[in-house]
């Protein structure tokens, strides 16, 4: 069983829902990210929570929206999405002291928007 | 350049034979981290396996080990005795850089397929 937590599994929306992803963690881990992965190519990293605070945007649209309500807790609100944000989105979470830690990610969600 | 490079974007083996997925890398950072990943088609990133590169050892997680050869900058990841469950998209990655707090970025390289034959 992975121990970060992702909800919902699956997600399909219109383009003028509002929805959210969730992902939590129990690891004590302080740096918190988000990656929206396509088929058949590498994860591609949006955002990075460090101690609660956000520390990277990789110029992501504002449309995505994350939020990250406590260390162990970290959403992504979703709002007038376009088809071609279709994806898996993976939620990771990793110890970012002293030497390069290998990041723990969640099952993912499948998301499909209409 | 790419920092992380697979060069097979597609493998076969045999169940219960051995099999060897080709990873290379380019830093010039002396404290880096090396990650095998595993993903399935149901969409989880199973990390598997990590060698730091002070690490004196090839690192090893029960049927897989990593070959890591520091002067050539290669870390392949070796899966002994392989089970139909391990077909699956395989990923390196890396990470760079010795911090006290702060992002350490995560590259990853383009993947390999693995599929085993019965």
């Amino acid at each position: 069983d992975t121990e970060v937590t992702q909800t919902p599994k699956h997600l399909v929306m219109g383009m003028t829902n509002k929805k959210s992803l969730k992902c939590e963690q129990h690891m004590g881990h302080r740096a918190m990210y988000w990656y929206k992965q396509k088929a058949k190519k590498p994860p591609e990293l949006m955002f990075v929570y460090s101690y609660e605070k956000l520390s990277i945007n990789e110029s992501v649209p504002s449309r995505f929206s994350p939020e990250c309500p406590n260390s162990s807790l970290l959403n992504l609100h979703l709002h007038a999405l376009q088809p071609e944000d279709s994806a898996l989105y993976l939620c990771a979470s990793s110890q970012d002291r002293g030497l390069p830690q290998p990041q723990h990610f969640g099952d993912g969600t499948r998301l499909s928007i209409l | 350049a790419q920092k992380i490079t697979q060069t097979q974007p597609g493998m076969f083996v045999q169940e219960k034979e051995a099999v060897t997925l080709d990873c290379t890398y380019d830093t010039s950072d002396p404290s880096y981290g090396l990650f095998w990943y595993k993903q399935p088609s149901s969409g989880e990133m199973i990390f598997l396996i990590y060698q730091g590169s002070y690490d004196q050892q090839n690192a090893t997680e029960g049927r897989y080990s990593l070959n890591f050869q520091k002067a050539r900058k290669s870390a392949n990841l070796v899966i002994s005795a392989s089970q139909l469950g391990d077909s699956a998209m395989y990923f390196c990655a890396m990470r760079e850089g010795e911090r006290s707090g702060g992002y350490q970025k995560v590259t990853f390289g383009t993947g390999t397929k693995l599929q085993v034959i019965p």
